[in-house]
């Protein structure tokens, strides 16, 4: 099983409309959590960190569930410039490395 | 501004090819890492660094070698390129301590012929 999960995609959503995306993982020591953005033949790029009590950045907000282990993403009001890859990424071990999801894309069309 | 720096947009090497892919940072940072990426596999870790001449392998070290003489640049190492080593190179690095998330390179896109 693969330690961070997500949903590959593509969503397919029209412009305005409001999308989620959810991330599990599997390793509960696991200390933090961000949402990156990878749009095509690019880096990665922090898109927002992740708090236990959640967090809002304009129109994204982002929520941890510790007890189920999941992380979700909320888009809303969605734009046809948020057509990206969408990363999940925790910071696991005494090393803090970063381990990434398999990334859930985003379509968002006229 | 954290700056990574990778040497190379786009590189095209034979099969059998020793390879070197570099990778600088200028924010101090003690954690350096290399990833692969490629089609619905992902990112995946292939050696990291914690220090300078430290070193620790990933989740597919098979192939690849690091150096990390100066602390703030890790080379990749690819000992005989092989086709199945096409791929979207990443290089990421982020402070030693807290939880602060990680800063990449532009990557660097590898094809192996």
């Amino acid at each position: 099983r693969k330690e961070v999960e997500q949903d590959p995609g593509p969503f397919n959503v029209p412009e305005g409309a409001t999308v989620a995306f959810n991330c599990t993982y599997s390793n509960s020591a696991s200390q933090s959590f961000f949402w990156y953005r990878q749009d095509c033949r690019k880096e990665p790029k922090l898109l927002m960190s992740v708090y236990s009590s959640g967090n809002e950045d304009g129109r994204f907000t982002a929520q941890l569930n510790r007890a189920s282990q999941y992380i979700s993403l909320l888009i809303r009001d969605s734009k046809l410039s948020d057509s990206a890859t969408y990363l999940c990424v925790v910071l696991s071990g005494g090393s803090y490395i970063p381990t990434f999801g398999r990334g859930t894309s985003l379509i968002v069309h006229p | 501004d954290v700056k990574v720096t990778q040497s190379s947009r786009y590189l095209v090497k034979r099969t059998g090819e020793k390879v070197f892919l570099e990778c600088v940072q200028d924010m101090d940072h003690e954690n350096m890492f290399w990833y692969r990426q490629d089609p619905g596999l992902g990112l995946r870790l292939i050696y990291f660094s914690y220090d300078v001449k430290m070193k620790e392998k990933g989740d597919i070290p098979e192939g690849y070698s690091v150096s990390r003489e100066k602390k703030e640049r890790f080379s990749l190492i690819l000992e005989s390129a092989s086709t199945n080593q096409t791929s979207m190179y990443l290089c990421a690095s982020r402070p030693g301590q807290g939880y602060t998330e990680a800063f990449f390179g532009q990557g660097t896109r590898l094809t192996v012929v």
